[in-house]
């Protein structure tokens, strides 16, 4: 069974570009979560998608957002770049069944804002 | 709300020899509780879990982690270290049960091994 799969693993963007990183779930996972990492912040939660809909947001500006399609694969957007946007940016995914606790994260997008 | 503290941003410990890695949590309400690792440019692996029942919980890699109410801690302890461990751990917290939403996690614990 595949793992949480997400790409692209690196990116280089420069201030006030835009970014979209992707995230594909494990098979049969309809939960989809964000995180960002940072050695400043720690891991701190973005958003959560469930079929196609958001439905847990996190402290974050408007400027990240995110989607879900129907076979559940996730994006998530960030415009107008800062500095600080600089992470590692974590996808986790989840059967979202009572007593599944587990989730499921992918080995991260590394973002470097210059 | 609920929080999470791992008291030990870094542990060095010599291999073989046993570790625990120690984390205090804050909630007015129950909780689920985590023990995740991070190897160096990896994602996070779940070692254990505590959701109910024996407070003494068992993971992968030889580890286990004890949930203790009163204390409100969930330490992480193994009895011998190989140099394999060397990762950053992290303790967290949740309300959910069965998704990733709104996990919180604690600041981690970088655990490094000499030989």
């Amino acid at each position: 069974k595949a793992g949480v799969t997400q790409t692209p693993r690196y990116l280089i963007k420069t201030r006030g570009q835009q970014v979209t990183l992707s995230c594909s779930p494990i098979s049969g996972h309809r939960s989809v979560s964000w995180y960002q990492q940072t050695p400043g912040q720690g891991l701190q939660f973005l958003f959560e998608y469930f079929s196609e809909t958001q439905r847990n947001k996190g402290n974050f500006p408007g400027r990240f957002s995110g989607r879900q399609f129907s076979n559940s694969r996730s994006e998530m957007n960030v415009s107008t770049l800062e500095l600080g946007d600089s992470a590692l940016y974590l996808c986790a995914s989840s059967q979202d069944r009572v007593g599944d606790t587990e989730a499921f994260f992918g080995q991260g997008t590394r973002l470097t804002v210059v | 709300a609920q929080s999470v503290t791992q008291l030990d941003s870094q542990v060095p410990v010599f291999e073989e020899a046993p570790v625990e890695l120690r984390c205090n949590y804050s909630s007015s309400v129950s909780v689920y509780l985590f023990w995740y690792v991070q190897y160096p440019n990896q994602g996070l692996q779940l070692l254990l879990k505590y959701l109910s029942g024996s407070t003494l919980v068992k993971g992968i890699n030889g580890f286990e982690a004890e949930f203790n109410k009163s204390q409100t801690s969930f330490h992480l302890r193994k009895p011998s270290v190989h140099i394999s461990d060397t990762a950053e751990y992290f303790c967290a917290v949740s309300r959910g049960y069965s998704s990733a939403s709104k996990i919180i996690f604690g600041s981690g614990t970088r655990l490094s091994i000499r030989p």
